[in-house]
């Protein structure tokens, strides 16, 4: 079955520490993203990567690195700089543009 | 500045009440208008895109509908199992892969 694999389901960090949280697709999507969720907000994006080794900052990236060394993987990195990351982390990916985004389960990030 | 804007922010129905929800849009010309259906501590899922106004595209007992500033998601006869925040999203033309999302409409439907 084609889709987006996001892991963990749920993360606790400590504060200073830094998490990174993985993402995997195997709809051989071009296109990835990562937005962040927090409640009674719509979905920011963060990152994202139209090609390998190919990424652009989003509206909130500050905090926040990525890398794109596969089409299949684009792992999201939480640095201590971030000063507020606990929230939902999504992941997508999509064919192109204009084209629908695909989403992964989601991960639930909590500072301690 | 392109915006997305949804209402209500919430809405409570009886099973069989038929309602829509709302999606204001504001971009400097749109490519491409998404509803994503979002359960509870899941990712959105995917129902449509609308491209241009008029446009109109169902799926079960879900409806929506483009003009040039807004998009309705008609819901007819709902169940309980509709009950979920729909989301609304945009690309513009200037924005490139760039999608802007509103904050959601989260329906509750009473069996």
């Amino acid at each position: 079955d084609g889709g987006i694999t996001q892991s963990p389901k749920y993360l606790f960090r400590k504060e200073g520490q830094n998490v990174t949280l993985s993402c995997e697709q195997n709809l051989n999507h071009d296109a990835m993203y990562w937005y962040r969720q927090d409640p009674g907000q719509g979905l920011r994006l963060i990152y994202y990567s139209q090609i390998v080794n190919d990424f652009q900052k989003g509206d909130i990236a500050e905090g926040y690195s990525v890398s794109r060394e596969k089409k299949e993987s684009f792992p999201l990195t939480v640095t201590s700089a971030q000063k507020n990351p606990t929230a939902f982390y999504l992941c997508a990916s999509s064919i192109g543009t204009p084209n629908e985004q695909f989403f992964g389960p989601g991960t639930r990030l909590t500072v301690l | 500045e392109d915006q997305v804007t949804q209402s209500p922010e919430a809405l409570r129905l009886q099973e069989g009440e038929s309602s829509s929800l709302n999606c204001s849009y504001t971009v400097s010309g749109l490519r491409g208008l998404f509803w994503y259906r979002q359960d509870p501590g899941k990712g959105p899922e995917f129902l449509f895109t609308l491209y241009s106004a008029g446009e109109e595209k169902e799926k079960e007992r879900l409806k929506a509908t483009l003009t040039k500033k807004e998009s309705f998601l008609h819901i007819t006869a709902p169940k309980p199992e509709d009950s979920a925040t729909y989301l609304c999203a945009v690309q513009a033309r200037a924005g490139g892969f760039k999608t802007i999302f509103g904050a959601g409409t989260r329906l509750f439907v009473k069996a």
